[in-house]
């Protein structure tokens, strides 16, 4: 069972457009919601992550933005490069539990 | 400093054979989880080790098994292995036990069940 849905499974930007990856969870007790980006033959790293007590958090050119009543929350890569081709992974925790739930991953391509 | 380190890259191994997968954690790290990733899939979370003990399990069967050591280094053991254990094995360690301390992945080792 997944905990965390996320969509797309993958989407293809031009390099200077704008990325957007959607994930929605159905646990209310979730309150750490971090991205990962993986590259291949990589483990993931953590990119960004927010709690919901703020409704977007921006870091450089990626933004989550976390809608607490939909249950919903999205990562935009603004003026998305081709260096910021892989794979992006969505996830999801409470604040006393010690594993993530990750979504299925969506894979990023920027063409030049 | 030196990230987190798996060993081996990549093995083979028969149906019910056993696998022994190996794990250093970040220096300064006393928490290791370790995740399972199908191909085209996120992680799974397995199970995580904290200062030597078993901190909680994900939905594996028993024949995954884990240790950590005094260094905080670890073993990710699979018995009677089945074609469905083909997979990515990652392992994460972070300063502390709760999801909250950012988790540092090492590369994983490809394990291919034939």
């Amino acid at each position: 069972q997944q905990q965390v849905k996320q969509s797309p499974q993958s989407l293809i930007v031009q390099k200077g457009g704008i990325s957007i990856i959607n994930c929605a969870y159905e646990n209310t007790a979730f309150d750490y919601f971090p991205w990962y980006q993986q590259f291949p033959g990589k483990g993931p790293a953590l990119l960004i992550a927010i709690r919901p007590d703020v409704s977007e958090k921006k870091e450089g050119r990626f933004t989550i933005s976390f809608n607490k009543s939909a249950k919903q929350f999205s990562l935009h890569i603004m003026d998305s490069q081709p260096g910021d081709s892989a794979t992006y992974f969505c996830a999801a925790s409470t604040r006393y539990d010690y594993k993530l739930s990750f979504g299925a991953g969506t894979t990023v391509t920027v063409r030049a | 400093e030196t990230g987190v380190t798996q060993s081996p890259t990549h093995l083979i191994k028969t149906r019910g054979q056993q696998v022994t997968l190996r794990c250093s954690s970040q220096s300064g790290h006393n928490t290791v989880s370790w995740y399972q990733q199908a191909l085209g899939q996120g992680p799974q979370f397995i199970f995580q080790y904290y200062r030597e003990e078993e901190n909680g399990r994900g939905n594996f069967p028993p024949r995954f098994s884990g240790l950590q050591f005094p260094n905080y280094s670890s073993e990710l053991n699979v018995n009677a292995l089945e074609l469905d254990d083909s997979a990515l094995y990652l392992c994460a360690s972070s300063l502390g036990a709760g999801a909250f301390n950012e988790q540092f992945f090492g590369p994983g080792t490809r394990l291919t069940v034939l």
